[in-house]
């Protein structure tokens, strides 16, 4: 099962509006509807920002919000904040009946 | 509140195996997947497998099929993921962590452990 594919970096300026898309194929993203998105914070433990595409935890900002088209999923962050600057990542239920996650993407607060 | 507590770093040779444990407190959370996730320096975080104590039954990513071995305790509130014929490449943190519904693998891990480093070093 390969990692579905992230772009390495992403930035944008506090205030703003950035998305970053996770790619994956007919065996992962585009089988099913469970799609979940991470925070990353170095020398912390991830944090699920989305579940199943587009449910936000209790707790999540409302800042945070997911999609998907087909292979491609999308997480969109808005109202961009310096706390934001963190890696994220995709992950996908597989066919395998397995998880796959994406590569991860650096995101970076101008 | 649930907390997923982590044994400590481990230091190995290449080719031998490391056992590192999981315990899960602050509520009945066998029949929730435990899953074991790795990142290595420098590398993004990886899907390795998972279980559901209640009912012992463990996936493993098509990788770590044979070298890797998740079980639980007798009461099944601790989850051990056991990493055979190491080398460097298994040099990384790995987490455990609990999905967010009962008894699914594809819901999101929302309660992450606090990560335990093992380092692969002859």
């Amino acid at each position: 099962q390969s990692a579905l594919t992230q772009p390495a970096s992403v930035s944008g300026s506090p205030g703003q509006s950035i998305t970053i898309s996770c790619t994956g194929s007919n065996s992962d993203i585009g089988a099913y509807e469970y799609v979940s998105w991470y925070q990353h914070h170095p020398d912390k433990a991830p944090k699920l920002l989305i579940s199943d595409v587009n449910y936000r935890p209790s707790g999540v900002s409302n800042r945070f919000s997911a999609s998907k088209s087909g292979n491609t999923a999308s997480l969109t962050i808005s109202g961009l904040q310096a706390v934001d600057e963190a890696d994220y990542y995709c992950s996908s239920y597989t066919t395998n009946f397995t998880v796959v996650f994406g590569g991860g993407t650096k995101l970076t607060v101008l | 509140q649930v907390e997923l507590l982590q044994s400590g770093a481990e230091v190995k040779k290449p080719g031998s195996s490391v056992k590192v444990s999981c315990r899960v407190s602050g509520g009945n959370f066998r029949n929730f997947v435990i899953s074991w996730v790795r990142q290595a320096p420098g590398q993004g975080l990886e899907w390795m497998g998972g279980i559901i104590p209640i009912f012992g039954t463990a996936r493993y990513a098509q990788k770590f099929q044979g070298r890797v071995t998740l079980t639980t305790d007798g009461s099944t509130t601790i989850v051990y993921m056991e990493v055979s014929r190491l080398t460097s490449e298994d040099t990384a943190m790995y987490y455990c962590a609990k999905g967010l519904q009962p008894s699914r693998f594809y819901y999101g891990m929302d309660v992450w452990g606090q990560g335990t480093t093992v380092t692969v070093s002859s």
